[in-house]
């Protein structure tokens, strides 16, 4: 499968810092990313999507960067927010069919 | 709008009973949603993708006696857990895709399973 049930890794910033969290993904032939962020006891929620004719994306706040060579996806959050606080994953899509997920990362925001 | 409805959002159920999920589009039509399971700390496994008026497709190691899916309409997709067991408590989670677009596969709120 695409998706690996691995223990989250953590993150902890402090407020106002800018993150960054990193995503390897499996699938050479995966052609469009997503970003999602869960807060606990609830599902995904899109962050910002980026397909793989390009390589940055921003958003607000946000910034998605992709690189094809290495399968690599990154997640820049600027001035981190405690709302910010949650499990962000990345997830695969190859030619609108299924999503798979990342292994997520837990990110604490530190007051 | 693309808001996805899940329910129950937690349910406790004896062992060897069974429980069924339900993963509504509200505001729009899915010929596609998706099934996914997701233990604590853990990240999200696709079980199944849940195709209207057709069997689903269920990813490897998956038990499709034990999950039962049923996409009866372009608006529900139900989730079926046959015989439970402890091992099988977990996060839950359904996501839809629009007929018409490739971004906007939006996520339920998922459902907290627990057998006991």
């Amino acid at each position: 499968g695409e998706s690996v049930g691995l223990h989250l890794p953590t993150l902890s910033v402090q407020e106002g810092d800018n993150s960054i969290i990193n995503c390897a993904y499996s699938n050479s032939a995966s052609d469009y990313f997503i970003w999602y962020k869960q807060e606990s006891g609830k599902g995904p929620q899109f962050i910002i999507d980026i397909r793989s004719n390009m390589d940055k994306r921003q958003g607000q706040r946000v910034t998605v960067l992709l690189n094809k060579t290495v399968k690599h996806l990154s997640l820049q959050i600027a001035a981190t927010q405690p709302g910010d606080s949650a499990v962000y994953f990345c997830a695969e899509n190859i030619a609108g069919n299924q999503f798979y997920f990342g292994t997520g990362t837990s990110l604490t925001v530190i007051p | 709008g693309a808001v996805v409805s899940q329910h129950p959002s937690r349910v406790i159920c004896k062992s060897g009973t069974s429980v069924k999920i339900e993963c509504r589009s509200l505001d729009f039509q899915a010929t596609t949603m998706f099934w996914y399971r997701q233990f604590p700390k853990q990240s999200l496994m696709l079980m199944a993708t849940s195709n209207e008026g057709s069997k689903a497709t269920y990813e490897q190691g998956v038990e499709k006696d034990k999950f039962l899916i049923n996409h009866a309409s372009l608006t529900l997709s139900t989730l079926t857990v046959t015989s439970a067991h402890p091992e099988d408590s977990s996060f839950y989670i359904c996501s839809a895709k629009r007929m018409t677009e490739r971004v906007g596969y939006t996520f339920g709120s998922g459902t907290r399973l627990t057998v006991v």
